[in-house]
């Protein structure tokens, strides 16, 4: 079993839906989580990180991690073409932003 | 954000032979850097974490007499993919960065044939 499970898509949409990109995980040492989005022949760019549980929320874009369940969520708003990317979910235990786990990452394309 | 570049951005070489690939973060000092393998669908996987001055620490599973990384500097890590072969062929992800960030090079497509 993978330590982190991203459904690999691609997942596509209208634009102006409401995205929802999800990942589990199976380690509980996981602390911190973060979430990222990668172009095409691109290095991945950070969107959003959060400690433990909880949301938070930033523009468009909303992560939630529930520890409990082993699952986090990002929820894109309004979703535009430009959003079509790869969207990767990465967790650390009490590293900070050192030694990641990363999913997948879910393909998603918004259509005009 | 901080920018981090690799060189090169593509490289095909044949069975056998060494190809270096460089890391260099532009516009900020890196005292850590990773290096990162991607094989398609598949997630990035570490591959070592360099300190500058010092020898890098491989992960599990990760041939460190086969995958040279050197950090002579704090803008410029080295991954020197030695006797490569096939299976090699992978996309490497160098990032730069600590406790509060990693910053993403764009990658480096290496084909072995």
């Amino acid at each position: 079993q993978k330590e982190v499970e991203q459904d690999p898509g691609p997942l596509s949409v209208p634009e102006g839906a409401i995205v929802s990109l999800n990942c589990t995980y199976s380690n509980s040492a996981f602390q911190y989580f973060m979430w990222y989005r990668q172009y095409s022949r691109k290095g991945p760019e950070l969107l959003m990180y959060t400690y433990s549980s909880g949301n938070k929320e930033d523009g468009r874009f909303t992560a939630q991690v529930d520890k409990s369940s082993k699952y986090i969520s990002l929820f894109i708003r309004d979703s535009q073409p430009s959003d079509s990317a790869t969207y990767l979910c990465a967790m650390s235990m009490n590293t900070g932003f050192q030694k990641l786990v990363f999913g997948t990452g879910t393909r998603l394309l918004v259509s005009p | 954000g901080a920018v981090v570049s690799q060189h090169p951005s593509w490289v095909i070489c044949k069975s056998g032979t060494s190809v270096k690939i460089e890391c260099r973060s532009l516009d900020f000092q890196a005292t850590t850097m990773f290096w990162y393998r991607q094989f398609p669908k598949q997630s990035l996987m570490l591959m070592a974490t360099s300190n500058e001055g010092s020898k890098a620490t491989y992960e599990q599973g990760v041939e460190k007499d086969k995958f040279l990384i050197n950090h002579a500097s704090l803008t410029l890590s080295t991954l020197t993919v030695t006797s490569a072969h096939p299976e090699d062929s992978s996309f490497y992800i160098c990032s730069a960065g600590g406790s509060y960030e990693q910053y993403f090079g764009p990658g480096t497509r290496l084909t072995v044939t």
